[in-house]
């Protein structure tokens, strides 16, 4: 089993919809949890972390189900700029990112 | 621009050559890491440094693979004799254990 799986997509939506992606991983141990964001043939940027609780950035949302083992990332109002790779990140410790293949989200006019 | 670079941007290469990247990582960073992503995968994880110290190195990088980071500044990357299955985008980043930062990356191309 691979330690982040995602669901590589791509997601094909309509400029205002809500569209939401999820992430399993398979270390139980880990404390951490990032959504990074990949525009094609660019580097990968930070898009958000996942706390606990959940946490909400104007119009996404990331949330966490540690028992399940997943962590979602839901994006409302979608843009064309929104368009983009999503990539799911979950360190094993303090070390390293470990990233997931990532979903492509495409939303059109 | 006070980010991270890499450099070249783009290597063509023919197999069996070597080739050399570098990495300048944003200044106060003492944490420097090498990723490889080819297409349709996300970065994976080759090794990273802690000031000069190399402190991780993945199963990925072969003894074909070396990296140095002298005096915790920049950062380089050499595969020597380049196999086609080398060809890949070589990130660089910087930045803490959580928080990274990339560089543009480097295309490697061995034909």
């Amino acid at each position: 089993r691979k330690e982040v799986e995602q669901d590589p997509g791509p997601f094909n939506v309509p400029e205002g919809a809500t569209v939401a992606f999820n992430c399993t991983y398979s270390n139980s141990a880990s404390q951490s949890f990032f959504w990074y964001r990949q525009d094609c043939r660019k580097e990968p940027k930070l898009l958000m972390s996942v706390y606990s609780s959940g946490n909400e950035d104007g119009r996404f949302t990331a949330q966490l189900n540690r028992a399940s083992q997943y962590i979602s990332l839901l994006i409302r109002d979608s843009k064309l700029s929104d368009s983009a790779t999503y990539l799911c990140v979950v360190p094993p410790g303090f070390q390293k990112l470990v990233f997931g293949t990532g979903t492509r989200l495409l939303v059109s006019p | 621009d006070t980010g991270v670079s890499q450099d070249p941007r783009h290597k063509i290469t023919k197999r069996g050559q070597n080739v050399t990247f570098r990495c300048d990582p944003i200044s106060e960073h003492n944490r420097l890491y090498w990723y490889r992503q080819t297409l349709g995968q996300g970065p994976e994880f080759l090794t990273y440094f802690q000031n000069e110290a190399q402190l991780e190195k993945s199963r990925l990088l072969s003894d074909r693979f070396s990296a140095e980071r002298p005096k915790g500044s920049f950062s380089t990357l050499e595969i020597q004799r380049t196999e086609q299955g080398d060809s890949a985008m070589y990130l660089c980043a910087s930045g803490t254990a959580y928080e990274q930062y990339f560089g543009p990356g480097t295309r490697l191309t061995v034909t």
